[in-house]
């Protein structure tokens, strides 16, 4: 069975510094990961997704992640925080099984952006 | 471009009462439907899922159902909520047939039972 882990409950980090989010799956095939934005009362919006190629991948509002395979990681980065980034985050990995896509959510990182 | 529109953003109901949340998708023909429930720090649950009409398999069992009249209808429904049915519910959709399709999320229904 897939698995996601976010390790990070909570961060806090200053606006304009470096942000990493960590992510870690278990997933015994090559995985379909994606990294999800959630504002408070709202719905998920996708940033992200990786399913092949190219292990640093590019996604909307300045981010990027790196899938690494040896280290089962697929971590969120932007080099320039925005106050409007204070979110929280969810990791999650898919296996597309039976036409549908099955896909297990971590249980988030929630990002504090201080002035 | 495809939209998914989910009523009513939030709603309170009593212990006993029945339930209807419906989602609608947009631009898109026959995609693949899901029903999440997300908690606080227990990241999101999928509850159903339909690859068609008609067609609905349960994830865990509860006290919930769901159902799909038409292609781009989804449905959740009870006919007496628990306390334990409070939650966030959010409806997504995904592409049919393509396994690599990510899930489009609806902005979610904030249901309380009192």
């Amino acid at each position: 069975a897939q698995s996601v882990t976010q390790p990070d409950i909570h961060i806090t980090v200053s606006e304009g510094a470096s942000l990493e989010l960590r992510c870690n799956y278990s997933y015994g095939a090559t995985p379909y990961l994606f990294w999800y934005v959630q504002s408070p009362g709202q719905g998920l919006q996708l940033l992200l997704k990786y399913f092949s190629g190219d292990t640093l991948v590019q996604g909307i509002k300045g981010f990027e992640a790196e899938f690494k395979r040896s280290q089962s990681s697929f971590n969120l980065r932007k080099p320039s925080v925005h106050w409007s980034d204070a979110a929280e985050y969810f990791c999650a990995v898919g296996a597309g099984s039976g036409g549908y896509q099955k896909v297990t959510f971590g249980t988030g990182t929630k990002l504090q952006v201080i002035p | 471009s495809q939209t998914i529109h989910q009523w009513p953003a939030t709603l309170v109901q009593p212990v006993g009462s029945p339930l209807s949340l419906e989602c609608t998708v947009e631009g898109t023909s026959n995609p693949n439907l899901y029903w999440y429930r997300q908690a606080a720090g227990r990241g999101l649950q999928l509850l159903f899922y339909s690859v068609g009409i008609g067609q609905i398999s349960s994830e865990v069992p509860q006290n919930l159902s769901a159902s799909r009249p038409q292609d781009r209808q989804f449905i959740l429904s009870s006919k007496k909520l628990l306390l334990s049915d409070s939650g966030f519910y959010l409806c997504a959709w995904s592409a049919q047939g393509r396994h690599n399709s990510p899930l489009h999320f609806g902005n979610g229904t904030r249901l309380t039972v009192t």
